[in-house]
């Protein structure tokens, strides 16, 4: 069974950018989280997706937004990007609905700001 | 607010030595604990996980008990093996909404 993929695995972007970010998750899955990683602040949770609608969310600004299409893949946009957006951002999948599920990570996307 | 803080690492140790790694936290309401491990080129996994106060989560030989009047969740093994080499992340969810920790990493050497 395969895993959850996230792409790309790496991005450069300059700030004021916006960029889109992808994750497929596990076949059957239809949840989907995602999470900023950073070694500064560590892992923290940006938003859920179930069945196509946001469910659970963060403690990020509006320029981090996602959705989630009809096959469960999921996308994250963030838009005027800074300095500080640098990071690792992983994405998990479950097989339903709430964090409490046991989560599934990929591999990261690792977006570097210039 | 809510929060999980968890010791400083790099973490080394000898091939079947004890470990210990601390994990506290601060929480409103009945949070859950999580442990979560990376290894090496791998992504994230849940490693064990504990949904109320006096619960012992237990996976691999790890183990942690949610102890609600200290507020902590230390990840125990006995006995470490080089395999165990990864990096060890405490995580709590309540109110829908995950903590990590910084994470710690362990190397064990031979």
């Amino acid at each position: 069974k395969a895993g959850v993929t996230q792409t790309p695995r790496y991005l450069i972007k300059t700030r004021g950018q916006q960029v889109t970010l992808s994750c497929s998750p596990i076949s059957g899955h239809r949840s989907v989280s995602w999470y900023q990683q950073t070694p500064g602040q560590g892992l923290q949770f940006l938003f859920e997706y179930f069945s196509e609608t946001q469910r659970n969310k963060g403690n990020f600004p509006g320029r981090f937004s996602g959705r989630q299409f009809s096959n469960s893949r999921s996308e994250m946009n963030v838009s005027t990007l800074e300095l500080g957006d640098s990071a690792l951002y992983l994405c998990a999948s479950s097989p339903g609905t709430g964090i409490y599920q046991p989560q599934h990570f990929g591999d990261g996307t690792r977006l570097s700001i210039l | 607010g809510n929060s999980v803080t968890q010791m400083e690492g790099p973490v080394t140790l000898s091939e079947e030595a004890f470990l210990t790694i601390n994990c506290t936290y601060t929480a409103t309401g009945y949070p859950s604990l999580f442990w979560y491990v990376q290894y090496p080129g791998e992504g994230l996994q849940l490693l064990l996980k504990a949904t109320k106060a006096d619960d012992k989560g237990s996976n691999k030989g790890f183990e942690a008990t949610y102890r609600k009047e200290t507020t902590s969740f230390h990840l125990e093994k006995g006995s470490v093996q080089v395999s165990d080499s990864a990096v060890y992340f405490c995580a709590l969810i309540t109110g829908n909404q995950f903590y990590f920790g910084t994470g710690t990493s362990l190397t064990v050497i031979p």
